[in-house]
């Protein structure tokens, strides 16, 4: 799988907000899925996962949803901090042979 | 060393001369990623390796791009007649068996001049 080189979109939000990231999955027979997160001048690290027999999944302040009726994942962060400020890429897979696609990214701000 | 490990961490090349980027991943895991970054953009898959299965090269972009793995463990991406197009980081990704979480290294740098 492969990512299009396009400028990331960008989702702002203030401090303390909550945030929304979605990714639209290319594949509907996707068998897991991952969530990064990349800081600047580092490597995407993983935040958390859902395998496709879930509709959802909770970590420490992040959520991931599960729609495999549209191919829609998303990403939620309560409560945001300026540490949250990052690239967001979703991921998929079927596993084994075909390995990890990466979505596009979501460029993640927090305001002040 | 406990995580994927990139080198070199920066890389500044003349355009024309051929380049090898290297990447040891996580002991024991089969499954290889490279991927490339341009700035402010996102992940373009390169190459993957699984285990001892032929790797899927469908998004080298050119056929002056290869890599190799050998013994199953430590993989090199190699570049030939570098381009200043090819300028952007190139990360490396292991994991255990390509159906669990990917580790990245912090990449190689590459800057074409």
């Amino acid at each position: 799988g492969e990512s299009v080189g396009l400028h990331l979109p960008t989702l702002s939000v203030q401090e303390g907000d909550n945030s929304i990231i979605n990714c639209a999955y290319s594949n509907s027979a996707s068998d897991y899925f991952i969530w990064y997160k990349q800081e600047s001048g580092k490597g995407p690290q993983f935040i958390i996962d859902i395998r496709s027999n879930m509709d959802k999944r909770q970590g420490q302040r992040v959520t991931v949803l599960l729609n495999k009726t549209v191919k829609h994942l998303s990403l939620q962060i309560a409560a945001t901090q300026p540490g949250d400020s990052a690239v967001y890429f979703c991921a998929e897979t079927l596993g084994g042979a075909d390995g990890l696609t990466f979505g596009k990214g979501t460029h993640l701000i927090i305001q002040p | 060393g406990a995580g994927v490990s990139q080198s070199p961490s920066n890389k500044v090349t003349e355009k024309g001369k051929d380049v090898e980027l290297r990447c040891d991943p996580i002991s024991g895991h089969t499954a290889l990623y490279w991927y490339r970054q341009s700035l402010g953009q996102g992940l373009e898959f390169l190459i993957y390796f699984q285990g001892n299965s032929a790797p899927d090269k469908s998004g080298l972009p050119s056929d002056r791009f290869s890599a190799e793995r050998t013994g199953g463990s430590v993989s090199t991406l190699t570049i030939q007649r570098t381009q200043q197009e090819d300028s952007a980081v190139y990360l490396c990704a292991s994991s255990w068996d390509g159906y669990t979480e990917a580790f990245f290294g912090q990449g190689t740098r590459l800057t074409v001049v």
